[in-house]
């Protein structure tokens, strides 16, 4: 299997944009997360689906952030409009079991916003 | 809700040395605990996990981590580091089962000298 698949890998942007990162979890895999990690405030859980249903989405910084899971092999993190204070690093992660099954992250992509 | 914490923020050790990272949690019962590691630039992979039973846990790259309910512990440990060990570690805690989620500590980053 290629691992969990983030695209893009780097985006550079303009305040007030709007930004789409996109992630494919492992095939069979039923749970995926959002994660957010920055100097200050470390690695942060935005939202995680089970199933492809949004279970919790507490960490969800801001009603600028969004997140869908259309399929089990797809999920979009947006960011309309963005911020600077928006930069960091996202990273998306899938697992089998959400309680006790590794979580595997993909290579996370680097979002500046300008 | 469950939180964790990394005393050390960054560790240098000389490769051959031995290698012991902190991690304490709280928590009201006891959680899934986990080692991440994430080389620079890279996403985060699993070391080890621990959820019953021994409470000495064997992971990958030759280390270890030991739980103490007592102490609210799971040290991670390795008897000889290598300088490719050197990284950023982090420890986590998931506590599903009481509508917690999956909450990293801050990391320990890793320097090892030659």
């Amino acid at each position: 299997d290629a691992g969990v698949i983030q695209s893009p890998r780097h985006e550079v942007t303009e305040m007030g944009q709007e930004v789409t990162l996109r992630c494919k979890p492992i095939s069979g895999h039923n749970s995926l997360f959002w994660y957010r990690q920055t100097m200050m405030r470390g690695l942060e859980l935005l939202i995680y689906f089970n199933n492809n249903v949004p279970i919790d989405d507490s960490g969800m910084p801001e009603d600028r952030f969004s997140a869908k899971m259309p399929n089990a092999s797809f999920s979009t993190l947006k960011i309309q409009p963005s911020e600077p204070r928006d930069s960091a690093v996202y990273f998306c992660a899938s697992s089998f079991d959400r309680r006790t099954d590794t979580q595997y992250f993909g290579p996370g992509t680097r979002l500046t916003v300008l | 809700a469950q939180s964790v914490t990394q005393p050390d923020i960054h560790i240098t050790v000389s490769e051959g040395a031995s290698l012991e990272l902190r991690c304490n949690y709280s928590y009201g019962a006891t959680p899934y605990l986990f080692w991440y590691v994430q080389s620079p630039g890279q996403g985060l992979q699993l070391l080890l996990k621990y959820f019953s039973g021994d409470t000495l846990v064997q992971g990958i790259k030759g280390f270890e981590a030991e739980f103490k309910r007592s102490q609210s512990s799971f040290n991670l440990r390795k008897p000889s580091v290598h300088w490719s060990d050197a990284a950023e570690y982090f420890c986590a805690v998931g506590a599903w089962n009481y509508g917690q989620n999956f909450v990293f500590g801050p990391g320990t980053r890793l320097s090892v000298l030659p």
